[in-house]
C-alpha cells in the first residue's frame, strides 16, 4: 500500500513570497489533514476535510493560508504572503472514511525556510 | 495551552535494558491515544494505540499504559534496540472526530 505522498520536500523562500504544497492521502482514505510542526514542538492541525469538506479550520491562519481539496482526493495547502514565523515542516497525514479512534498516517513532510 | 504534555525532551536508555516515556494529558474528554515514532526527516509512524476503556495494550516490544484518573500515559520500551532511537510523540483525541492533539516530543537515545 502506497502511503501519502508530499512534494516538495524542501522549500526556500523569501518573506512575503508566496509558496504550495502538494499532498496526496493514502487510497481509499477520506479524511485528510494539513498540520505545521515548528521545530522542537509538537504537529499542530490546520486544517481537516472529509472527502472535499472542511471539518475543521479553526486553527488555519486564514489571512494568509488556504487548502482546498477540490476533488476529495490530492490536496493543496498555500501560504501568501509567506512570514518569517511560517518556517517549519508541513505534515499531511490521511484517515480512513469518517473513523474516529482510527491512526492517522502521515507523510514525510515538506521542510519550508522563510529567508 | 498545551493540552498534552511530554515532560522530558530526552531520554538515553542501555541497549536491552527498558525504556519509559511518560506523557500527561489535560482534558477529561480524550478517549484515545497514540503513541507515534519519528525519525529525522521522515513523517511521524503510528506506533501503538488504547483506547480509554482499557488500561493496558500490548504489541511485540510495546506496551502502553494510561492512567485515566491521573491523566498519565506510558510507553515501554522492552527491551531497547539501537533501532529505536527516535523522537517518540504522544497523542489524544476525543470521539466524536479525529483532531489529534501533540506533545512536543521525547528524543529516546538506545546506547549500544
Amino acid at each position: 500500500e502506497a502511503g501519502v505522498a508530499q512534494s516538495p520536500r524542501y522549500k526556500i523562500i523569501e518573506k512575503r513570497q508566496s509558496v504550495a504544497f502538494w499532498c496526496n492521502p493514502i487510497s481509499g482514505h477520506a479524511t485528510l489533514y494539513w498540520y505545521q510542526q515548528i521545530l522542537g514542538q509538537g504537529p499542530k492541525l490546520l486544517i481537516q476535510f472529509q472527502n472535499n469538506g472542511v471539518v475543521d479550520d479553526s486553527q488555519l491562519p486564514k489571512d494568509r493560508f488556504s487548502a482546498e481539496r477540490l476533488k476529495g482526493v490530492d490536496s493543496t495547502l498555500k501560504i501568501q504572503p509567506a512570514k518569517l514565523e511560517d518556517s517549519a515542516v508541513y505534515l499531511c497525514a490521511s484517515s480512513e472514511q469518517g473513523a474516529s479512534n482510527q491512526p492517522q498516517h502521515f507523510g514525510d513532510g515538506t521542510r519550508l525556510s522563510i529567508l | 495551552d498545551q493540552q498534552v504534555k511530554q515532560n522530558s525532551p530526552s531520554l538515553s536508555v542501555q541497549e536491552g535494558r527498558i525504556s519509559i516515556l511518560n506523557c500527561d494529558y489535560t482534558n477529561s474528554m480524550f478517549d484515545y491515544f497514540l503513541w507515534y515514532k519519528k525519525y529525522p526527516a521522515e513523517g511521524p509512524t503510528f506506533l501503538i494505540s488504547i483506547s480509554s476503556i482499557k488500561d493496558k495494550n500490548e504489541d511485540g516490544r510495546f506496551t502502553v499504559f494510561l492512567n485515566k484518573s491521573a491523566k498519565h500515559l506510558s510507553l515501554h520500551i522492552v527491551p531497547s534496540q539501537p533501532g529505536d532511537s527516535a523522537v517518540y510523540f504522544c497523542a489524544a483525541s476525543r470521539t466524536p472526530g479525529n483532531q489529534f492533539y501533540f506533545g512536543t516530543g521525547t528524543s529516546l537515545t538506545v546506547i549500544p
